[in-house]
Parts: C-alpha cells; structure tokens; sequence
C-alpha cells in the first residue's frame, strides 16, 4: 500500500519567515495530494491540495510543488503568522473518492 | 452551511464494550469516510461509503464495522474494545464531483479504560 513520508516533525521559525514542510510517497498510482492543517483540539482543516497534472499551485501566503517523477511533494509558507502555528499533514490519494493516506504531522511553531 | 458533524464528541468505556459513532456528511455530500487518529499521529483510514455501498476498508480487524444510511449518514461500530482502540475517530464527506476532496467532521474523543 502507500507509504507517505513527512519531514520535520517539528519545525520552529520566526515571524515573518518562511516554513517548507517535505513528503514523499511510494504509490506511482497516486495523483491528488492534499495538505491539512491541525489545530489543537481541532478538525483537520484542507489549506490546499495539488493534482498530479500540476506542478504548483499557490493561495495567497501558501504553495505546494510536485514533483511526480521524484515522488515528492512540499508545503511552502511565506511571511509565516503566530496564527500558522499547528500540525500540517500531507496526504496522497489514487483517484476520486479513495482512502486518504497521511504522513505523520509537523509540528510548526512560529514564534513572534 | 452546516460542515460534517460527529456524535458525542467524547466517550469513555470500558474493555470489551461496543461503541457506535455517528456522522452527518455535509448537505449533498454521498460519501463518509471513517478514519481513526492516535494521538500525535495522523489520520489513518478505516472505511469508506459511497452511495450506501463500502468502497473500501483498511488494515483494521472485523471488530470494526460501519454502514450508511439513505440520507448519507453514517455509523461506525467498534465491538470488544481494546485499550489501542482510544484515539480521535474522525468522518470524512466528499461530493460527487469533487470525490478525492474530503472534509472532516470534529471528531468523536473514545477514551478506552
């Protein structure tokens, strides 16, 4: 089955840095990749998601890149907020509606 | 609009109880996913319901078991309950167009003593 990978699992910047979080995945078959944020207490919030027939997608102070030959695939956050602060997952999926695989959490702190 | 919702938000049984978790999918949404998350973990799949009809079931024992309803609703039953079993059970809803893009519920807390 899948296997996706996340790296850092903790991750400290300052405000107004920026923060790039890592996955890979081992399932070529995979094509939707979506990354989540996790409040404290919270739900898992979807923040963006990516298609395999796209490279980068970008929403304001976040972006993911593919790299589908490699299998891998990051989080960027610029200009980072104290309110970033949280667990970011990634996720891989094989086409519509099939069971999402995480990675393990990073932990993002961003300290004013 | 409403999101997903879950019910109760916390629970706590003892060994060898049964629990059943409910979840209302966000209106016009057909499928549920379950997935369970340990704490400091991510979340990892259980089951998945489209139309009534399980799509597809991870790597979790026959103690696990869901269904879904005809207005899309959906529970998730865990018989003989083990001490592991204590995590965040969170449900999924995905529309039919837009299947792969799910959106979670609040989560169900299951506290196993």
């Amino acid at each position: 089955g899948e296997n996706v990978e996340q790296h850092p699992s903790t991750l400290s910047v300052q405000e107004g840095d920026s923060a790039v979080i890592k996955c890979t995945y081992s399932d070529s078959a995979s094509n939707y990749f979506p990354w989540y944020k996790q409040e404290l207490g919270k739900r898992p919030q979807l923040i963006i998601d990516i298609r395999s027939n796209v490279g980068e997608k970008k929403d304001q102070r976040i972006a993911v890149t593919l790299n589908k030959t490699a299998k891998h695939f990051s989080l960027h956050i610029t200009e980072t907020q104290p309110e970033d602060s949280a667990v970011y997952f990634c996720a891989a999926s094989r086409n519509s509606g099939y069971a999402l695989n995480f990675g393990k959490g990073t932990s993002l702190l961003v300290t004013p | 609009d409403a999101g997903v919702t879950q019910s109760p938000t916390h629970l706590i049984k003892t060994r060898g109880q049964q629990v059943t978790l409910r979840c209302s999918p966000i209106s016009g949404h057909k499928s549920v996913s379950w997935y369970q998350q340990v704490l400091g973990q991510g979340p990892q799949f259980i089951f998945q319901y489209y139309e009534k009809e399980e799509r597809g079931r991870g790597n979790f024992p026959d103690r696990f078991s869901a269904r879904q309803f005809p207005n899309y609703s959906s529970e998730l039953n865990v018989n003989a309950l083990l001490l592991g079993d204590s995590a965040l059970y969170l449900c999924a809803s995905s529309s039919l167009s837009a299947q792969e893009t799910q959106y979670f519920g609040p989560g169900t807390r299951l506290l196993v003593l």
